[in-house]
């Protein structure tokens, strides 16, 4: 089946860095998009989200931007900072008629380094 | 702590036994939504409630696998007959219509190892 995926598994940035976590999509349906921080032992967090009438979200320190025509999503975080070690999971709605079920990809674990 | 709670954390049973996980959504939300998680993998829904009712299954639901919300408040999982591929951590979100949102807010889970 259709399914959210992700580009790379693991991103190790500098403190003070901007970090960029990319995420791909083949549901041409969803219309929702929304992005999660899972830290060990922890559920996700939700830290933003877009529909797709949007092509860019700003929250703070994060943005998330939307490529329609690729099926391509991103989050970026400003500044990275240690606290933002965790695993991101960026997540569709699947669209076509979906009660609100996320469909999640695999995950990216960012490390921060100090 | 997003006010979704869920019990218990952990639970080690052995294979063949019966188990059962309560989730508690924050109060004012109407949808609850059940999830699985392997090692290294995204959440995969399993069920969803609006209210009472069970609106939406999924595949990876077996029939050993039974979900409720009999007020429409806290919901149980329970999986019977337990096998080794039970282990995961079960994850219970919740949410409350407001116009353009499936925001969901995640509880910690419960982490379940099947002996």
């Amino acid at each position: 089946g259709e399914s959210v995926g992700l580009h790379l598994p693991t991103l190790s940035v500098q403190e003070g860095d901007n970090s960029i976590i990319n995420c791909a999509y083949s549901n041409s349906a969803s219309d929702y998009f929304i992005w999660y921080k899972q830290e060990s032992g922890k559920g996700p967090q939700f830290i933003i989200d877009i529909r797709s009438n949007m092509d860019k979200r700003q929250g703070q320190r994060v943005t998330v931007l939307l490529n329609k025509t690729v099926k391509h999503l991103s989050l970026q975080i400003a500044a990275t900072q240690p606290g933002d070690s965790a695993v991101y999971f960026c997540a569709e709605n699947g669209g076509g008629g979906s009660q609100g079920n996320l469909i999640f990809g695999k995950g990216t674990k960012l490390s921060v380094k100090p | 702590d997003t006010g979704v709670s869920q019990d218990p954390r952990h639970k080690i049973t052995k294979r063949g036994q019966n188990v059962t996980f309560r989730c508690d959504p924050i109060s004012e939300h109407n949808r609850l939504y059940w999830y699985r998680q392997t090692l290294g993998q995204g959440p995969e829904f399993l069920t969803y409630f609006q209210n009472e009712a069970q609106l939406e299954k999924s595949r990876l639901l077996s029939d050993r696998f039974s979900a409720e919300r009999p007020k429409g408040s806290f919901s149980t999982l329970e999986i019977q007959r337990t096998e080794q591929g039970d282990s995961a951590m079960y994850l219970c979100a919740s949410s409350t219509r407001t116009s353009g949102s499936y925001e969901q807010y995640f509880g910690p889970g419960t982490r379940l190892t099947v002996t």
